[in-house]
């Protein structure tokens, strides 16, 4: 069955460093999402990319976070320069066309970044 | 500021036993209702996505009604597996793309 999956499953940094986020999306799959979930808190939602843009972005995702499509497969997330509070739980998630935002998103297992 | 809130929030039931847990919603500007489970290392995986009020899903032992008018919907899991131990997310969507999640029920089912 096709699955999300993302690398690396951890990845520890030091604060001020930049770091990037893989995904690689289901493969017929054409709109793609980034979440996170700080430690005790909800999931929330950072951005959602669809046609090499970004369709919609929340408050978090600041001039520090950027999201690229580099090739036909990967999907990236990248934290220029990394604070303390960056330390979360990154899910990457991916749907299909058909239904619309109706059609469930389909989640990868996560990457937990920490920052020290 | 949208709201989903989701209860109880943590629930540890004895095998066989079955259970329900709820989560509540903004009601107006409803677009859907996502239920996802989601195991500790793994990926969430979606349950349920419910869109008409009055909706009643069902997979295996797992069923999930909803009601828009009132803004909640009820998640039920009968004869309850240890397997089924998990966080059960419900996720709101509104006219937008993006899900927005409640704080998850956490499941334990003891053999």
């Amino acid at each position: 069955e096709p699955e999300v999956t993302q690398t690396p499953s951890h990845q520890v940094t030091q604060m001020g460093q930049e770091v990037i986020l893989r995904c690689v999306p289901i493969s017929n799959h054409l709109y793609f999402y980034w979440y996170r979930q700080i430690l005790g808190q909800k999931v929330e939602f950072l951005v959602s990319f669809y046609n090499n843009e970004i369709s919609e972005k929340s408050e978090i995702f600041d001039d520090q976070f950027s999201v690229e499509r580099p090739d036909g497969s990967n999907f990236t997330l990248k934290i220029r320069s990394t604070k303390l509070e960056d330390s979360a739980m990154y899910f990457c998630a991916s749907r299909g066309l058909a239904g619309g935002p109706l059609n469930e998103q389909f989640f990868g297992p996560g990457t937990r970044l920490t920052v020290l | 500021i949208l709201n989903v809130e989701q209860s109880p929030q943590s629930l540890h039931v004895q095998e066989g036993d079955s259970t329900n847990f709820t989560c509540s919603f903004p009601s107006s500007n409803f677009y859907a209702l996502h239920w996802y489970r989601w195991e500790t290392a793994k990926s969430p995986e979606a349950l349920f996505v419910m869109t008409l009020n009055g909706d009643e899903k069902k997979k295996g032992r797992i069923s999930a009604t909803l009601n828009t008018k009132e803004g909640y919907s009820y998640l039920y899991i009968k004869g309850s597996q240890p397997e089924d131990s998990a966080t059960y997310l419900c996720a709101f969507l509104r006219n937008t793309d993006k899900l927005i999640f409640g704080t998850g029920t956490r499941l334990q089912v003891f053999p």
